[in-house]
């Protein structure tokens, strides 16, 4: 069955950097497109990225050019998502999601990663 | 790129309907037959209701339905049940392989 783990808590001082992953299995990861996907606490969902089956190409939200970068081992079958200059701001939890069947769709999730930024 | 617009809040007895909005512009919601529908219960990953307006995933009940007319799209919970109490969220391709989500909304099973 099609799994995403994702690595596990992080707590970061402002100004730092944060790596998180998400590993795949269960389904071919070259054929689908992984999204990331960030929660606030007690806030709604907001779109981070994407990046392709192949990991040649990402697109991020605006507000996060800059400072996000995604990016896929294919050999490992796990995405990962860089994201620098934290502020607390940033205090959220990130999902890691694969597409489904149609356009625009993320059909399975991961369980999400707490990033807690505080000085 | 801001937010499509939810009701924070929606209601209704077991065995009837609700109806969540979902408004946009004409460059997200109306712009693209590519709206999808989320369900999240507390503390748990969203899961996916609706993909392309008014496709439903394998395993979703046909009580979940979608629909869209210019820049508002609107999913449709019949036969409400108590497990359908859980916070929604749509989705928008918005051009340029970006996405936004809508604000949300908490649906409450009276």
């Amino acid at each position: 069955q099609v799994q995403l783990v994702q690595s596990g808590a992080e707590v970061k001082k402002p100004g730092a950097s944060v790596r998180l992953s998400c590993k795949a299995s269960g389904f071919t990861f070259t054929r689908h497109f992984i999204h990331w996907v960030r929660q606030a606490p007690g806030q709604g969902l907001e779109w981070v990225g994407m990046i392709n089956p192949s990991g040649t190409w990402t697109r991020y939200a605006q507000r996060f050019q800059g400072r996000v970068t995604m990016t896929r081992d294919t050999s490992t079958s796990t995405a990962y998502m860089d994201l620098n200059s934290l502020t607390s701001e940033d205090t959220a939890v990130y999902y890691c999601a694969r597409d489904g069947e149609h356009f625009g769709d993320n059909e399975y999730w991961g369980q999400g990663t707490l990033v807690t930024v505080s000085s | 790129q801001s937010a499509l617009t939810q009701p924070p809040s929606a209601s209704g007895s077991p065995g009837q309907s609700v109806t969540i909005s979902c408004s946009g512009t004409s460059s997200d919601v109306g712009g693209y037959n590519y709206v999808s529908w989320y369900q999240q219960h507390p503390g748990k990953a969203p899961r996916l209701m609706i993909s392309e307006v008014t496709k439903r995933p394998s395993g979703v009940p046909n009580r979940f339905s979608g629909s869209k007319s210019g820049n508002t799209a609107s999913l449709t919970v019949s036969g409400l049940q108590a497990d359908d109490e859980a916070d929604y969220y749509c989705s928008s391709y918005t051009g340029s392989d970006n996405y936004v989500f809508g604000t949300g909304t908490k649906v409450t099973v009276l």
